[in-house]
């Protein structure tokens, strides 16, 4: 069981924003920074956003993290076809539990 | 260039042993901690264990305390789970992945992921 909640799908057409929400509490996204990972189908995942809304090297600016309190959320703007894909967010807690549940991303 | 390989992963019996491999390349692997996590079939990702850069410090998840055990070598620039007492609850695709620290969410590199199939 997850401690970090998301919802299992979300869907948008091509060139629109969507957002993905992961909530948690004190123990976690609270105290810790939150990390957000992209899985396309059948690789591994990849490192989307580091410390709440950084972007490694390479990851376009259109998706964004932010955080506030126990919530953080990843925007991803002019949605493309490509970023059909599972989305999981990560923050440390001392129970190891440290992903989300995952969400779906479906590109209409 | 960072690589991380995996091996080890196969088909064991409920109650066998099996030991993966995570082969690193393309960094000073004793710099960095080093983790597992692993996906079962259809969901999501789960973490497994963690190793501080000079495998001083260890961490397990609940679910696998007792019977895994990860370890590295950093003269040979490799990882290791070793598992045992497995479960079908085991089954999944196995990854390494390089972390900044030992008790983190950042994880830049992932290997490409070795599966372990628990059955008889």
């Amino acid at each position: 069981q997850s401690v970090l909640t998301q919802p299992p799908s979300a869907s948008g057409t091509p060139g629109q924003r969507v957002t993905i929400s992961c909530s948690g509490s004190s123990s976690n996204i609270g105290s810790n920074y939150v990390y957000w990972y992209q899985q396309l189908p059948g690789t591994a995942p990849k490192l989307l956003i580091y410390r709440n809304n950084q972007r490694p090297s390479g990851v376009p600016d259109r998706f964004s993290g932010s955080k506030s309190g126990t919530s953080a959320s990843l925007a991803i703007s002019g949605l493309r076809s490509e970023d059909e894909a599972d989305y999981y967010c990560a923050a440390w807690d001392d129970s190891l539990r440290v992903f989300g549940g995952g969400t779906k991303l479906t590109v209409l | 260039e960072v690589q991380l390989v995996e091996s080890g992963g196969g088909l064991v019996q409920p109650g066998g042993s099996l030991r993966l491999s995570c082969a690193a390349s393309g960094f000073t692997f004793s710099s960095y901690a080093m983790h597992w996590v692993r996906q079962a079939p259809g969901k999501g990702l789960e973490y497994v264990s963690a190793i501080s850069s000079n495998g001083g410090s260890t961490y397990y998840a609940n679910s696998v305390k007792g019977r895994f055990t990860i370890s590295r070598d950093n003269s040979k620039n490799t990882l290791y789970l070793q598992m045992g007492s497995l479960r079908a609850e085991d089954m999944a695709v196995y990854y390494c992945a390089r972390g900044d620290y030992i008790l983190t969410g950042y994880y830049d590199y992932w290997g490409q992921g070795t599966l372990v199939t628990v059955s008889s």
